[in-house]
């Protein structure tokens, strides 16, 4: 089974910190997202991966940072901490095949973020 | 990505079978079904997906219609943990990101 592990289930920052969420997945896969999902708006996508070193960014990458030093692992970074970056925080890992088809997400169980 | 109409809500009895329907009416050719479900403050889970045929894994089965305009996601034997909001999403390709509508409450009861 497709096993994506995030650090933390609860994490509770101040604002203006720097807060470092952390994913690893241990299927080997090429690609890894970082979403946000909040009440009414749904899942959106903050910054993803489809290589070591490598980073794209999503529909709201402002606020954030990414690094992928290893393959395995896929950091979120939040620069300088603000209210309105309390949210759900879901990490997800796909495979690659050549066509990119066919080959579906898989999430951790989430970190539930609160900025004070 | 086309998109996918479902019903809001349903209800279900532990033991029995769940079918929960969805809509694409829109859908392309070289689209998927894909079926996720989400329990209370959980990651989403991903159950299934296909193109035309019918599929079947551990979790559930996939029944999509020969013209691909609907589909039904079938839990056969529901129990108290399949309680959970489940999504239908129709896309072409797993890159990029993914995007849930308001998807249907299923609530198993006793």
């Amino acid at each position: 089974d497709v096993k994506v592990t995030q650090s933390s289930r609860y994490l509770v920052k101040r604002t203006g910190e720097k807060v470092f969420l952390e994913c690893v997945q241990d299927m080997d896969h090429e690609n890894m997202f970082w979403y946000r999902q909040d009440p009414g708006l749904g899942l959106r996508l903050i910054y993803f991966s489809y290589d070591v070193k490598m980073k794209e960014k999503g529909d709201i990458p402002e606020g954030y940072s990414v690094s992928r030093e290893k393959k395995e692992r896929f950091s979120l970074i939040l620069e300088s901490a603000s209210t309105n970056q309390t949210s759900m925080y879901l990490c997800a890992s796909s495979r690659t095949t050549l066509d990119r088809k066919n080959q579906p997400q898989h999430f951790g169980d989430g970190t539930r973020l609160s900025i004070l | 990505d086309a998109k996918t109409t479902q019903p809001p809500s349903m209800d279900c009895a532990e033991g029995r079978a769940a079918n929960l329907p969805c809509n694409h009416s829109t859908i392309s050719g070289n689209e998927y079904v894909y079926w996720y479900r989400q329990i209370h403050s959980q990651g989403p889970q991903y159950i299934i997906h296909g193109l035309k045929n019918n599929e079947t894994n551990e979790m559930a089965s996939l029944i999509i219609t020969e013209d691909r305009k609907s589909s039904t996601l079938i839990l056969p034997h529901a129990t108290l943990r399949d309680t959970a909001v489940y999504y239908c999403i129709v896309r072409a390709d797993s890159w990029g990101k993914l995007q849930f509508g308001a998807g249907t409450q299923v609530v198993v009861t006793p």
